[in-house]
């Protein structure tokens, strides 16, 4: 079975300090891997996402998220923290069943994202 | 371009009564389609999704049900609210298996709040 964890519920970083958003995942086969944002009262926008190949992934808003398989992680970092980067994060974990078909995303919990000014 | 759609926006409804929510994609065709809810502090949990027209995969039990009468129409239902119910919900597409069917697109979401 899939899981995703997500460290800390709450992470509060200052304006222009570095943003690292933890994610560690299970899976019985190779995973896809994806991080959502979701402002208050919206639906989730992808960031990013990892299916195959390079492993450090660049996404949108200067987003990026590096795949360690051996560590099963897929953590979230951004240089330098922007106020409009608050908001809710999902790291979220699928795969494609080798008979067709999609299932669905299996999410974490989310880590909501405080910018202190 | 694809877009999804989702209404109500938001909806107050009495314990016992009826919920009919409907999410509708444009600009795709046999798109695979999930609800999914978000109740507070729990993340988001997968309800049902549907590769094709009345195909429907049911993740976890409970007094709701979903429906896909027309390709790009899906429908999540209930008989009767239950208080625990209440949360936002939201529909998402993905595209046909073997066309990059592993990235989902959300749409506005549902605010359900049952009194």
């Amino acid at each position: 079975a899939q899981s995703v964890t997500q460290l800390g519920s709450h992470v509060s970083v200052s304006e222009g300090a570095l943003v690292l958003l933890r994610c560690n995942y299970s899976s019985s086969v190779p995973p896809y891997l994806f991080w959502y944002v979701q402002y208050p009262n919206q639906g989730l926008q992808l960031l990013l996402k990892y299916t195959t190949g390079a492993t450090l992934v660049k996404g949108i808003n200067g987003f990026e998220a590096e795949f360690k398989k051996s560590e099963t992680s897929f953590h979230l970092t951004k240089p330098s923290a922007h106020m409009s980067d608050a908001a809710e994060y999902f790291c979220a974990v699928s795969f494609l069943y080798s008979g067709g078909g999609a299932d669905g995303l299996t999410f974490g919990k989310g880590t909501h994202l405080i910018i202190q000014p | 371009s694809q877009t999804i759609h989702q209404w109500p926006a938001t909806l107050v409804q009495p314990v016992g009564s009826p919920l009919s929510l409907e999410c509708t994609v444009e600009g795709t065709s046999n798109p695979n389609l999930y609800w999914y809810r978000q109740a507070a502090g729990r993340g988001l949990q997968l309800l049902f999704y549907s590769v094709g027209i009345g195909q429907i995969s049911s993740e976890v039990p409970q007094n709701l049900s979903a429906s896909r009468p027309q390709d790009r129409q899906f429908i999540l239902s209930s008989k009767k609210l239950l208080l625990s119910d209440s949360g936002f919900y939201l529909c998402a597409w993905s595209a046909p298996w073997g066309r990059e069917s592993d990235e989902q697109y959300f749409g506005p979401g549902t605010r359900l709040t049952v009194t």
